[in-house]
């Protein structure tokens, strides 16, 4: 079965700063690769996504993420950060062979400072 | 177009009641998933229906139950709340399965 695990659940960046959201899947066959951002009492709204490809996704807002599958990984980079950037991130993971649901990360909540 | 609409949007229930929530997904949209998010736990899987037909379930005891209609719009059922059912529910519509989700703004349900 596969599973997405988030290091670090609170990530704090300075504004203008790198945003880096970590993220490490395991999965037994490739999956389909996705990040989610959430507002406070909100849903969760799709940055990007990765299905096959380019290993490099660009997403919304200025995200991107790059799924590398040596290193079982997807991690979601910004190179600037800004105030509307804080939230709660998550990663989440597809594979066909897994009963079809998506399986998500714990998330990361991101704090930008002033 | 419209997004995802779940209503309620906030639930007061009493514990051993039994609550309804209810997801209109996007217009075209066949498959329905169904999320519970909680502090402990994070986002947990329920169930997903397509074209009115359960297609996959999740680890969630028999009390949680759904269903979808002919339009596509579809319930999901707590019976006998206990306290910690207590959660925002999530609900997601896509046209072609987790692949293409789009989120609903949840329904938090609070179980005293």
């Amino acid at each position: 079965a596969q599973s997405v695990t988030q290091l670090g659940s609170h990530v704090s960046v300075s504004e203008g700063a790198l945003v880096l959201l970590r993220c490490n899947y395991s999965s037994s066959v490739p999956p389909y690769l996705f990040w989610y951002v959430q507002y406070p009492n909100q849903g969760l709204q799709l940055l990007l996504k990765y299905t096959t490809g380019a290993t490099l996704v660009k997403g919304i807002n200025g995200f991107e993420a790059e799924f590398k599958k040596s290193e079982t990984s997807f991690h979601l980079t910004k190179p600037s950060a800004h105030m509307s950037d804080a939230a709660e991130y998550f990663c989440a993971a597809y594979a066909s062979n897994n009963n079809n649901d998506m399986r998500f990360g714990a998330g990361t909540r991101l704090t930008v400072k002033p | 177009k419209a997004g995802v609409t779940q209503t309620p949007r906030y639930l007061i229930k009493t514990r051993g009641q039994q609550v309804t929530l209810s997801c209109s997904p996007i217009s075209g949209h066949r498959s329905v998933s169904w999320y519970q998010q909680t502090p402990g736990q994070g986002l947990q899987f329920l169930f997903e229906y397509f074209s009115e037909t359960q297609r996959n379930k999740g680890n969630f005891p028999g009390r949680f139950s759904g269903r979808q209609f002919s339009n596509s719009r579809s319930e999901m059922n707590v019976s006998t709340l206990e306290l910690g059912d207590s959660a925002l529910y999530l609900c997601a519509s896509s046209s072609t399965g987790p692949y293409g989700y789009t989120f609903g703004s949840g329904t938090r349900l609070t179980v005293v």
